[in-house]
């Protein structure tokens, strides 16, 4: 079945130590966002690649980066988690950005705690 | 600026029916999205609006109105499984996905 896949589902980090979250997907799809959701607030976008066309959210912390190696790909890292940065962290694909048909699809997420 | 609201949190009956509203307030508009999220989980895809009118999808309908700036939701014979955070996310006139804070429901036996 066509996926999007999150790895791993928890992750426990120190204070300041470096974490990278990864994302697959195998729908063949030309976008991937990053999202952070906290509890009982809405998902915030961190990013999101078009292709290979990086785009950065004003308010995303210099904390946060993201690379994609190539279309199936797409990760997360976290120079250096702070207890704010404890959320879950949500992948999503579509196929193509700017139309307002063009549904996301997310993966399980993964759950970030920093001790 | 760009605002999404949603009650917080609704309860209702096993078997009944109930409709979650949703406002918004953004530049531009491509379409206002239905998400369902489940404790810890991801959410996922339950319905797409962009015309006026009622849109039905078995126990689901979503319902817009552009002139009035106004969504909602309704489920009929609700089911345990059905207890979810609802999520309203509006297109806007960049094709951003501007997100509501989601209305949890609670389903009562």
């Amino acid at each position: 079945d066509a996926m999007v896949i999150q790895n791993p589902r928890y992750q426990v980090t120190q204070f300041g130590k470096p974490v990278t979250l990864s994302c697959s997907q195998t729908l063949n799809h030309n976008v991937m966002y990053w999202y952070q959701q906290k509890s009982s607030q809405a998902p915030k976008l961190l990013f999101h690649y078009y292709d290979k066309d990086f785009n950065n959210e004003a308010d995303t912390p210099d904390n946060f980066q993201s690379r994609r190696p190539n279309t199936s790909f797409c990760f997360l890292d976290i120079r250096s988690p702070g207890l704010g940065d404890a959320a879950m962290y949500l992948c999503a694909t579509s196929l193509t950005p700017g139309q307002g048909t063009d549904t996301q699809y997310f993966g399980p997420g993964t759950r970030l705690t920093v001790l | 600026g760009q605002n999404i609201d949603q009650p917080t949190e609704m309860t209702a009956t096993e078997g009944a029916i109930v409709q979650i509203n949703c406002t918004y307030q953004t530049s531009g508009f491509n379409g206002l999205f239905w998400y369902q999220q489940h404790a810890g989980e991801a959410p996922t895809f339950l319905s797409y609006n962009v015309l006026d009118g009622l849109e039905e999808k078995g126990r689901f309908s979503s319902f817009l109105s552009r002139s009035k700036g106004y969504s909602y939701l309704l489920l009929k014979e609700l089911q345990m499984k059905d207890s979810a955070s609802y999520l309203c996310a509006v297109c806007d006139s960049n094709y951003q996905l501007i997100w509501g804070a989601g209305t949890k429901l609670i389903i009562k036996p």
